[in-house]
C-alpha cells in the first residue's frame, strides 16, 4: 500500500492556460474524492467518484472544470483557462465504501488524503 | 447544510502542556465526526474519528476526542504535547447513513504553535 499519489506536487502557470492534475489512489478504494484548499482554509468538497461513476460535483467545480475516472482506477482533475482565483492546493483522497454512505461499525469510508497539487496562476 | 466551527485560528502552548482545540459542527442527524492533521506541504493525516459507541475516541500520537451531542462538540485533547505536534488541525463532519458517499465539510482549521 503506497498511499495516495498526486502529480504534479507543484504547478505554476499562466492565466488562461490549462491544467491537469492526477491522483491514483488506493489500489483496493472505490471511492475517490477531490477537495480544494485556499490558503488559511479547510478543504472544500468538489467532486467524487464511485468506481468510473461521478455521482456528486460541488457548485465550485465550474464549467472550466473536468475531472475523471476512466477505468475506475487513477483520476484527472483538468482546469481549463485558469485564472487567479484557481491557485490553490487540490487535494485527493479515496476511500472504500458501499453505495449509501458510511458504515457505522466499520473503518471504511474513511478518507485517505494525497499529498496534494498546489497550483499557482500568474 | 452541515458545517463545523472551529474557533481558535491560532494556539501556542508550552512543551508538555495540556492542549484542547474546539470543534462545534452542525448537522442534522447523527454526525460523523473527524479530526484531521497536516503539517506544512503535506496532506491530510487522520488522528481519530467518532462514529457511535463511546463518546471518548482514542487516536494515533496520544490525541483524544470527546463527542457531546448537548453541545454539539467534539473537542480534541492531548495531556502533554511535543514539539512534533505544530501544525495545522481540522474538524470536519460527514453524514450518517443518507447515501451520496463520504462526503466530508471541514472547519477553517486551527493553527498550532508549540513553545520550546
Amino acid at each position: 500500500d503506497t498511499g495516495v499519489s498526486q502529480n504534479p506536487r507543484h504547478k505554476i502557470t499562466k492565466r488562461g492556460q490549462n491544467v491537469t492534475f492526477r491522483c491514483d489512489p488506493i489500489s483496493e478504494h472505490n471511492r475517490l474524492y477531490w477537495y480544494r484548499q485556499t490558503l488559511g482554509q479547510g478543504p472544500e468538497f468538489l467532486t467524487y467518484f464511485q468506481n468510473e461513476a461521478q455521482l456528486e460535483k460541488s457548485r465550485l467545480l465550474s464549467d472550466r472544470f473536468s475531472a475523471e475516472r476512466p477505468k475506475g482506477s487513477f483520476s484527472t482533475l483538468e482546469i481549463q483557462r485558469t485564472e487567479q482565483g484557481d491557485s490553490a492546493m487540490y487535494l485527493c483522497a479515496s476511500s472504500t465504501g458501499l453505495a449509501g454512505g458510511f458504515l457505522a461499525s466499520s473503518g471504511a469510508n474513511v478518507l485517505t488524503f494525497g499529498a496534494g497539487s498546489r497550483l499557482t496562476v500568474l | 447544510a452541515q458545517s463545523v466551527t472551529q474557533p481558535d485560528i491560532h494556539i501556542t502552548v508550552s512543551e508538555g502542556a495540556s492542549l484542547e482545540l474546539r470543534c462545534n459542527y452542525s448537522y442534522g442527524a447523527t454526525p460523523y465526526l473527524f479530526w484531521y492533521v497536516q503539517s506544512p506541504g503535506q496532506g491530510l493525516q487522520l488522528l481519530l474519528k467518532y462514529f457511535s459507541g463511546d463518546t471518548l475516541v482514542q487516536g494515533i500520537k496520544g490525541f483524544e476526542a470527546e463527542f457531546k451531542r448537548s453541545q454539539s462538540s467534539f473537542n480534541l485533547r492531548k495531556p502533554s504535547v511535543h514539539w512534533s505536534d505544530a501544525a495545522e488541525y481540522f474538524c470536519a463532519v460527514g453524514g450518517g447513513l443518507t447515501g451520496g458517499g463520504n462526503k466530508l465539510t471541514f472547519g477553517t482549521g486551527t493553527q498550532l504553535k508549540v513553545e520550546l
